[in-house]
């Protein structure tokens, strides 16, 4: 069963700073994809960015950009040049394999919870 | 065009009553996906249509939840005899098809702004 793992429950960045949000997964599966959504307080789920396992290289995303380091197994999300509005709750999901079977569910992370001050 | 919608926003019910929660997909968009998040948690699958069919429902926590998609298109999550402990934001998501393929627009789901049900 596939797992994701963020460990930073809040984290906090000076506007106009660069932030990165920690997530590792888990998975057996040699196909997999990576997610990361954003949730604002409204609690709309906002795709940000994707990185497939086979990718060779790094997702970028105008300020997002994926840290992927498969043999670590891990995706961590940079987001560049904060803003204000960048404030939320940011999850972690993954996708195992595209060749058929359960290649549809994300499994999410538990999220880290994102402040930006002024 | 317009996104993924959710009614009702807002289900406050009481403990036992029937509820029906509805999800409105993005026009041509044959996979829909129910999730459902506690607080303090990320979204957990409930179940997966690909067109009219439930291709996967292995996440319905159990037989008090079902959902219909009769029309390849809206879908319904009807919860019977409910409990305290079905209180959560409950998330619709569709895409263009389940994710087969590498490229991002195959695989990104949409999601509406959910429908937070509160059982008291």
């Amino acid at each position: 069963a596939q797992k994701i793992t963020q460990t930073q429950p809040g984290m906090f960045v000076q506007e106009k700073e660069a932030v990165t949000l920690d997530c590792t997964y888990d998975t057996s599966d040699p196909s997999y994809g990576l997610f990361w959504y954003k949730q604002p307080s409204s609690g709309e789920m906002i795709f940000l960015i994707y990185q497939g396992s086979y990718d060779q290289q790094n997702a970028t995303e105008g300020r997002y950009s994926l840290n992927f380091q498969k043999a670590r197994k891990s995706a961590n999300l940079v987001i560049s040049a904060s803003q204000l509005g960048d404030s939320a709750m940011y999850f972690c999901a993954m996708r195992d394999t595209f060749s058929g079977g359960s290649n549809y569910k994300l499994t999410f992370g538990k999220g880290t919870l994102l402040t930006v001050n002024p | 065009g317009a996104g993924v919608s959710q009614t009702p926003s807002n289900k406050v019910t009481e403990k036992g009553k029937y509820v029906e929660l509805r999800c409105d997909p993005i026009s041509g968009h044959t996979a829909l996906y129910w999730y459902r998040q506690s607080l303090g948690q990320g979204p957990e699958f409930l179940i997966y249509f690909q067109g009219t069919g439930a291709a996967d429902d292995s996440g319905l926590p159990n037989d008090r939840f079902f959902a219909v998609r009769p029309e390849g298109s809206v879908s319904t999550l009807k919860i019977q005899r409910t409990e305290r402990g079905d209180s959560a934001v409950y998330l619709c998501a569709s895409s263009l098809r389940p994710g087969s393929g590498r490229a991002a627009s195959y695989n990104e789901q949409f999601f509406g702004p959910g429908t937070r049900l509160t059982v008291l």
